[in-house]
């Protein structure tokens, strides 16, 4: 099967620093891509949707300027946690998908533990 | 709305059928699917069914859809203790390409 790719899959960051995670679809084409965040023993919950080469949409109450969405090309979209408080601790998980409407599974990336001291 | 709810616990012995429950609130669903997170990890795509479908079965694995009710059942035949983990019931919803998931139930298997 398709195989999605997290970098770091933990980080730990002072409060007030920057965090980028990585997110590679490894052997096929992506052409969206999707951020969720984990809280502890909870659902997960959609961030932002991206598609190769614009700008991503994001969900009610998600803070754009916060977090910022890139999805460059059709393998690689980064989530950059700026100016990061505890609350950002979280597990962050993305997904790829390689075409748009009617079924296309959705692969997930292992996730990424942000730990913001 | 867009809740998905489901049961937080189960436990099973291994050996014994196992059942998790999803309710959702979304008429509009075109897919709902099934995930299998283990610790500390993704998701994993078990199954999903099309919204026109009441069942489908894939080797130990057999999907109910009671589109009336809006209700979705899994059950997993001969569970076995690599199934403990959290399962996430989810739907998509015609034109759009966003999965809703529900809240997730811990299947622990026990010997």
């Amino acid at each position: 099967g398709a195989v999605v790719s997290q970098h770091p899959s933990r980080v730990i960051c002072k409060s007030g620093t920057s965090v980028k995670i990585e997110c590679r679809s490894l052997d096929f084409q992506a052409t969206t891509m999707f951020w969720y965040r984990q809280f502890p023993k909870q659902s997960l919950m959609l961030m932002a949707t991206s598609n190769e080469g614009s700008k991503a949409t994001y969900e009610q109450g998600v803070e754009k300027d916060k977090f910022l969405i890139n999805h460059a090309s059709l393998t690689l979209s980064t989530l950059t946690v700026t100016s990061a408080h505890p609350e950002d601790s979280s597990f962050y998980i993305c997904s790829a998908r390689a075409g748009t409407g009617g079924f296309y599974e959705q692969y997930f990336g292992p996730g990424t533990r942000l730990t913001v001291t | 709305g867009e809740d998905v709810e489901q049961s937080l616990f189960l436990s099973v012995r291994e050996g014994d059928s196992s059942v998790i429950n999803c309710t959702y609130t979304d008429s509009s669903s075109t897919y709902l699917y099934w995930y299998k997170q283990e610790p500390g990890a993704g998701l994993q795509l078990l199954t999903y069914i099309f919204s026109n479908m009441d069942m489908k079965q894939d080797q130990r694995l057999t999907v109910l859809l009671n589109k009336k009710d809006k209700h979705l059942s899994l059950r997993i035949a001969d569970t076995q203790t690599g199934d403990s983990a959290i399962y996430f019931c989810a739907e998509s919803r015609h034109n759009t390409d966003k999965l809703i998931f529900g809240t997730g139930t811990r299947l622990q298997v026990f010997p």
